[in-house]
């Protein structure tokens, strides 16, 4: 299912570096997230933007800045960053913010970070 | 707080039926979820169930809801080295967001 990318697929980098995680979405969907999926751990909602308007920020550090400039693209962007900030990141959309009914949304295969 | 919980690991012999449990605390929930991550993929809705329901099949797939006791199950007839993947629990809580468990490593052994 190609309905959700995410570019890089494997990003390697330093604490002082500052690089930026891409999300495009082909699906006419509205909703955009951001997850953290480290081992044995639930999935950590990090973001929601919701019709380009960001609705959630699930306490997340500052060094991490997400930016929605439309509905298909999400970026997240990376700065001065921690080793324990190594994880898979992934990128989901739905046809809105869950909301009554059924919640389905649709996942990128994931950006793989290791912060050296 | 709001919290799912799976076990980490499954191991079952090809053929035989695979049974990932998932326990969770929200009992407003109005929908639970079945997402499979494949190596290497994102994650993909594989079922899901409305909590007035206590039981759904599809193909292969059943899946029982126990609202008493927050317990939701899914199983896995006939298991094929294509199942082999991580199987997440989630939940849609009292304000539409989703929780979610930690995910079940489900092993198959020939």
């Amino acid at each position: 299912e190609t309905g959700v990318t995410q570019t890089p697929r494997h990003l390697v980098m330093g604490m002082t570096n500052k690089k930026s995680l891409k999300c495009e979405q082909h699906l006419g969907h509205n909703a955009m997230y951001w997850y953290k999926q480290s081992a044995k751990k639930p999935l950590e909602l990090m973001f929601v933007y919701n019709f380009k308007e960001q609705t959630e920020n699930n306490s997340v550090p500052s060094r991490f800045s997400p930016e929605c400039p439309n509905s298909s693209h999400l970026f997240l962007h990376l700065h001065t960053l921690q080793p324990e900030d190594s994880a898979l990141y992934l990128c989901a959309s739905s046809q809105e913010k869950s909301g009554r009914g059924i919640s389905r949304q649709y996942f990128g295969p994931g950006t793989r970070l290791t912060v050296t | 707080g709001e919290d799912v919980e799976q076990s980490l690991f499954l191991s079952v012999r090809e053929g035989d039926s695979s049974v990932i449990n998932c326990t969770y605390t929200d009992s407003s929930s109005t929908y639970l979820y079945w997402y499979k991550q494949e190596p290497g993929a994102g994650l993909q809705l594989l079922t899901y169930i409305f909590s007035n329901m206590d039981m759904k099949q599809d193909q292969r797939l059943t899946v029982l809801l126990n609202k008493k006791d927050k317990h939701l199950s899914l199983r896995i007839a006939d298991t094929q080295t294509g199942d082999s993947a991580i199987y997440f629990c989630a939940e849609s809580n009292s304000n539409y967001q989703l929780i979610w468990g930690a995910g079940t490593k489900l092993i198959i052994k020939p």
